[in-house]
């Protein structure tokens, strides 16, 4: 799997737009990029998407370089409730090995913390 | 709501005991997969099954079995427990096999706590 890199931690006031980065140097050709959040202790919650175009939501955009090493994960106005953890995924599909089917693998991700 | 459930919400037993956390997926979603939360070692994908069938391992320890049912919902057996097995268990589901747009959608959690 491509190994990604995240801040641990960032603040962002509420109102103001969040753009969290994500660096992926290692990325191949067809892997995605995925971003999931996690708030407090429930479930991950799918943000989205995207393989080299930039991307965008109901949530959030995602913007990914031309390289595709890196990407930003924009929430265009942050409220108190997108205070969470952010994970950047690099996925790995379909493996004829039949060890990697789609398993996602999170890392420590960014800790968010939106500010009244 | 992502549409995935799991009971128990909670689970409390004690060490050596087995136990049992339920998952079903979305309507439709054919795979299942669980994952474990642990403070020490992050979120940890452990097994898939599709249609049935087991589809990948991960990290899952030999004490630890899961089984999908015709009915596509999934049953993750934990046996001989032990302290460090105490953990957030997770269970998502995906429409497919788990190619790189098969988007998962994950369940609340069952908190299991080994005394």
């Amino acid at each position: 799997d491509a190994k990604t890199t995240q801040p641990p931690s960032m603040d962002c006031a509420e109102g103001r737009a969040a753009n969290l980065p994500c660096n992926h140097s290692t990325i191949s050709g067809n892997e995605y990029v995925y971003w999931y959040r996690q708030i407090h202790s429930q479930g991950p919650q799918y943000i989205i998407h995207g393989l080299k175009n930039n991307e965008t939501n109901e949530m959030a955009s995602l913007i990914i370089t031309e390289d595709r090493k890196s990407s930003t994960l924009i929430l265009p106005h942050a409220t108190l409730r997108d205070t969470a953890v952010y994970y950047c995924i690099v996925r790995v599909g379909v493996n004829a090995g039949g060890t990697s089917y789609g398993k996602l693998t999170f890392g420590q991700g960014t800790i968010l913390t939106v500010h009244p | 709501d992502s549409g995935v459930t799991q009971t128990p919400k909670h689970l409390i037993t004690a060490t050596g005991q087995r136990v049992t956390l339920r998952c079903s997926p979305r309507s439709g979603d054919l795979s299942v997969y669980w994952y474990q939360q642990s403070l020490d070692q992050g979120l940890q994908f452990l097994i898939q099954y599709y249609n049935g069938e087991e589809r990948a391992k991960g990290n899952i320890l030999e004490r630890f079995s899961a089984q999908q049912f015709p009915d596509l919902h999934s049953e993750l057996n934990l046996s001989s427990l032990e302290l460090g097995d105490s953990a957030l268990y997770f269970c998502a589901s995906s429409v497919e096999g788990g190619g790189a747009t098969d988007t998962q959608y994950f369940g609340p959690g069952t908190r299991l706590t080994v005394l």
